[in-house]
């Protein structure tokens, strides 16, 4: 079944914590792509990477960071998470290479505390 | 930079009803695409429809259609026949140039009434 999963789907820390919330796509996409979603603000892109190697910068990094070392995986790292940081996180997947379409994994809730 | 308004919060429609929700949306591209996506309350984002800037006809997908007015710069969406299924949050979207970076608008978020 082509999916995009998140691990954890939700999550309770306390502030300054490292965490990674995983992502892995099991349709060879080149797109992969981290939103947060909050109340009255929609989604916002955090970070974005075009393929292997290969990532940029959404509208709201600050306090993130990714990597893309295979191109099924694309980790959301929070080095020093803070209570603003706690939101709805998605990962998304594009097959287009680009950030068309987007396949959407199931969301991550994370609280800090 | 791109930029996504949605306008309304919230709406109510009956059901069986027609209902459309709008978007407006800013962009120095002169090709672009523009992305609907629906999200039940289970939270799940679900892509709807798209239709490209350079496209003649407004985009359909079953009981959803586009109403694109590119002079205007709006793409609202058109859901035919309300069922209460319906009933969710949805989202407009538009990549950004080489359809690279993404914004979304708030949302809308419509309940579809027995």
């Amino acid at each position: 079944e082509a999916q995009v999963t998140q691990n954890p789907r939700y999550l309770i820390t306390v502030t300054g914590k490292k965490l990674t919330v995983t992502c892995s796509q099991n349709m060879n996409h080149e797109y992969m792509s981290w939103y947060r979603q909050d109340p009255g603000l929609g989604l916002r892109q955090i970070y974005y990477s075009m393929n292997v190697e290969v990532t940029d910068k959404g509208d709201v990094p600050e306090g993130y960071k990714v990597s893309r070392k295979e191109k099924r995986n694309f980790p959301l790292i929070l080095e020093s998470p803070s209570p603003n940081q706690t939101s709805l996180y998605f990962c998304a997947s594009s097959p287009a290479g680009t950030g068309g379409w987007q396949f959407f994994g199931p969301g991550t809730r994370l609280t800090v505390l | 930079a791109q930029k996504i308004t949605q306008t309304q919060p919230g709406m109510f429609v009956q059901e069986k009803e027609a209902v459309t929700l709008d978007c407006t949306y800013d962009t120095s591209d002169q090709s672009y695409g523009l992305f609907w996506y629906k999200q039940p309350s289970s939270g799940e984002m679900i892509f709807l429809i798209y239709q490209g800037s350079y496209d003649e006809q407004n985009a359909t997908e079953g009981r959803y259609s586009l109403n694109f007015q590119k002079a205007r710069k709006s793409t609202n969406l058109v859901i035919s026949a309300s069922q209460l299924g319906d009933s969710a949050m949805y989202f407009c979207a538009i990549p950004g140039g080489g359809y690279q970076k993404v914004t979304f608008g708030t949302g809308t978020k419509l309940q579809v009434i027995p």
